[in-house]
């Protein structure tokens, strides 16, 4: 199928790392993309990584690429209470983007 | 910096009515998109289009159409609206590399 697919919670403390994950489907993909939502706003395009990359790192977000598994993760190393918000996956269809359904991170200080 | 407007931000409307929401951007992108977000259900196509006067349909067609006269505008229409079209509504451009840039959202109440 074409079901992108995330965990819908993740809580952690402020200043530990987060990891949200992320399985997609289809192995031609060129481009994987991680979005920010904050509440109430629009998807803010936080990161994205090449399909023939495996690691992208970029200040305190690190995603890295499983291509074998279909597996995508974004790791927010230092995590801050403005971090809160919901992250989506996404990855390139025949010029569409699919997203999953996006993974709630909520931050306690 | 890539810039995506949507005409209202939040919006109320009736059974029955007809609504436009307008999409801008000010990028010169060929692609657009609309979507619409429901909690436990992402984001999902609705329409989209490559170029100036063509539309594609997406994943949800139903109940929506669209129009793009212009290159930097793309504009969705529900023809009578619904209450089960209550529902954030994103726009989209993108140009050849598929990044996507999201407008702030639409926020529709269809009573």
């Amino acid at each position: 199928g074409e079901d992108v697919e995330q965990s819908l919670f993740l809580s952690v403390r402020e200043g530990d790392s987060s990891v949200i994950n992320c399985t997609y489907t289809d192995s031609s993909s060129t481009y994987l993309y991680w979005y920010k939502q904050e509440p109430g706003a629009g998807l803010q395009l936080l990161t994205y990584i090449f399909s023939n990359m495996d690691m992208k790192q970029d200040q305190r977000l690190t995603v890295l690429l499983n291509k074998k598994d279909k597996h995508l993760s974004l790791r927010i190393a230092d995590t801050q209470t403005g971090d809160s918000a919901i992250y989506f996956c996404a990855e390139t269809l025949g010029g569409k983007l699919i997203f999953g359904q996006g993974t709630e991170l909520s931050v306690k200080p | 910096d890539v810039k995506v407007t949507q005409s209202s931000r939040y919006l109320v409307k009736r059974t029955g009515e007809k609504v436009f929401l307008e999409c801008v951007q000010d990028m010169d992108h060929e692609n657009m998109f609309w979507y619409r977000q429901d909690p436990g259900l992402g984001l999902r196509l609705i329409y989209f289009s490559y170029d100036v006067k063509m539309k594609e349909k997406g994943d949800i067609p139903e109940g929506y159409s669209v129009s793009r006269e212009k290159k930097e505008r793309f504009s969705l229409i529900l023809e009578s609206a619904s209450t089960n079209q209550t529902s954030m509504y994103l726009c989209a451009s993108s140009s050849g590399d598929e990044t996507q840039y999201f407008g702030p959202g639409t926020r529709l109440l269809v009573l």
